[in-house]
């Protein structure tokens, strides 16, 4: 049981440059979020997807866009990329409970992408 | 707008110490907290989950406590060992699908 993959691990950019990260998780959970880790910050939450088709913005969502064409996948795109957008970017999955159960659902992480815009 | 805050922001205890780490939020109206342990260069594990209806939730040398009503929640680590060293983070869950961040703890125990 793979848990949550994200592909690549490590990536330099030069600025105006895309890419796209990849999450995959196989826990068939519902939930997906793109964050992003930056020192003394913690995580900010970037997009998140409740569902296979839909997607929602974060606390930072500019310069970043998404897409959750199947349940498994969550794709976050840099389309320009700039040197603000270094940092690392964890992908994370969550289960939607039933009920009350709802609130004992964990979140699971993948390992991180460390990306380098130049 | 909910807000985490996390302190002290680094920690440095010798072995065997019994410690408390704090976590903050702003806003009581909560679905759970949860505990993260990071480790250098990886992703995070969670530690603890506890619920709004509760007070504190156990796992082994961990002890984690939530008084919602006053916004806070502490992990207690007893008898603290070198493996223990990473950053720990706080989350709080103000709704069905956010996930909300403090920015964590540096924890650093010396043999």
């Amino acid at each position: 049981n793979a848990g949550v993959t994200q592909t690549p691990k490590f990536r330099v950019l030069k600025t105006g440059q895309s890419m796209t990260l990849l999450c995959a998780q196989d826990m068939n959970h519902e939930y997906m979020y793109w964050y992003r880790q930056d020192p003394g910050m913690g995580l900010r939450l970037i997009h998140y997807s409740v569902g296979e088709g839909t997607t929602a913005k974060g606390e930072v969502p500019d310069g970043y866009n998404v897409s959750r064409l199947k349940k498994q996948n969550f794709l976050l795109g840099l389309e320009s990329a700039a040197p603000s957008q270094t940092s690392v970017y964890f992908c994370a999955s969550k289960r939607r409970g039933q009920g009350v159960l709802e609130a004992n659902e964990k979140l699971f992480f993948g390992s991180g992408t460390q990306l380098s815009v130049l | 707008k909910q807000e985490v805050t996390q302190i002290p922001a680094a920690l440095s205890v010798p072995e065997g110490e019994n410690l408390v780490l704090n976590c903050s939020f702003t806003d009581s109206a909560i679905y759970n907290l949860q505990w993260f342990r990071q480790d250098p260069g990886k992703g995070l594990t969670s530690l603890l989950l506890i619920q709004s209806s509760q007070r504190e939730q156990t796992s082994g040398r961990l002890n984690a406590s939530l008084d919602k009503s006053s916004g806070r929640s502490t992990l207690y680590i007893a008898a603290s060992q070198p493996g223990d060293s990473a950053t720990y983070l706080c989350a709080v869950r103000p709704g069905y699908d956010k996930v909300i961040f403090g920015p964590g703890t540096s924890l650093s125990v010396i043999p």
